[in-house]
């Protein structure tokens, strides 16, 4: 299986502010990433495919880079909405997630 | 407008069986794989399943195989999942989710219904 890693855990940030998460992968994926945000007691949102392709009606204060191993989840100006938790996922092979990055009010 | 909406979730006791549904509705069933995801309390996502558009394709995590049985009705326009010899490791909430693959499957996923929780306990 292909391991997917995220950092930080959990990520204390102010409205306005710019932010970063990271996935690394096991191997190299190329580009086969997705990204979701997951709000408590919700399903996913899909958000951001092939690593850097925002979905149709995703704001974009969202955008992912990288290839290979290392990837990033960058929001430009947090907004209240975007309180949530964000999960990376490889499809290089049968699918799998990171931990999951807590993205919470300072 | 894309709708999943799964059933058949519950408490069961170790080592019975439940089956899953997941009902769609605001696409073209048929054209499309289907998925299941579960997220055990407090913990991140984990593949399940997944069947191809026309049933032709089923694979699963080497986790997975041997108790879990995905299946499709695409006159219904419904997804299963059966599962049997259930553990309380298999506690979770249990998404379908659609792969935005037309006849053909990306594994990732697009849609996802609300979940349904099921819960084994003695």
């Amino acid at each position: 299986d292909i391991q997917m890693t995220q950092s930080p855990s959990t990520l204390s940030a102010s409205i306005g502010d710019r932010v970063t998460i990271t996935c690394r992968a096991s191997q190299s994926i190329s580009n086969w990433l997705a990204w979701y945000q997951q709000k408590p007691g919700k399903a996913p949102k899909f958000l951001i495919y092939k690593a850097s392709t925002l979905e149709s009606g995703v704001p974009s204060r969202f955008s992912g880079s990288g290839s290979g191993s290392e990837f990033t989840l960058t929001i430009s100006s947090l907004q209240p909405d975007d309180f949530a938790t964000y999960y990376c996922q490889q499809y290089k092979k049968y699918p799998t997630f990171g931990r999951g990055t807590k993205l919470e009010l300072k | 407008q894309v709708q999943l909406v799964e059933s058949g979730g519950g408490v069961v006791q170790p080592g019975k069986s439940l089956r899953l549904s997941c009902d769609a509705s605001g696409f073209v069933f048929g054209d499309y794989g289907m998925h299941w995801v579960r997220q055990a309390p407090g913990k991140g996502l984990e593949w399940v399943a997944i069947i191809w558009h026309d049933g032709s394709k089923i694979y699963y995590p080497d986790s997975m195989k041997g108790r879990f049985t995905v299946s499709r009705d695409n006159s219904k326009n419904t997804l299963y999942l059966q599962m049997i010899s259930l553990t309380v490791e298999d506690t979770a909430v249990y998404f379908c989710a659609r792969d935005p693959g037309h006849f053909g499957s990306w594994y990732y996923f697009d849609y996802w219904g609300q979940g349904t929780q099921v819960t084994v306990s003695s």
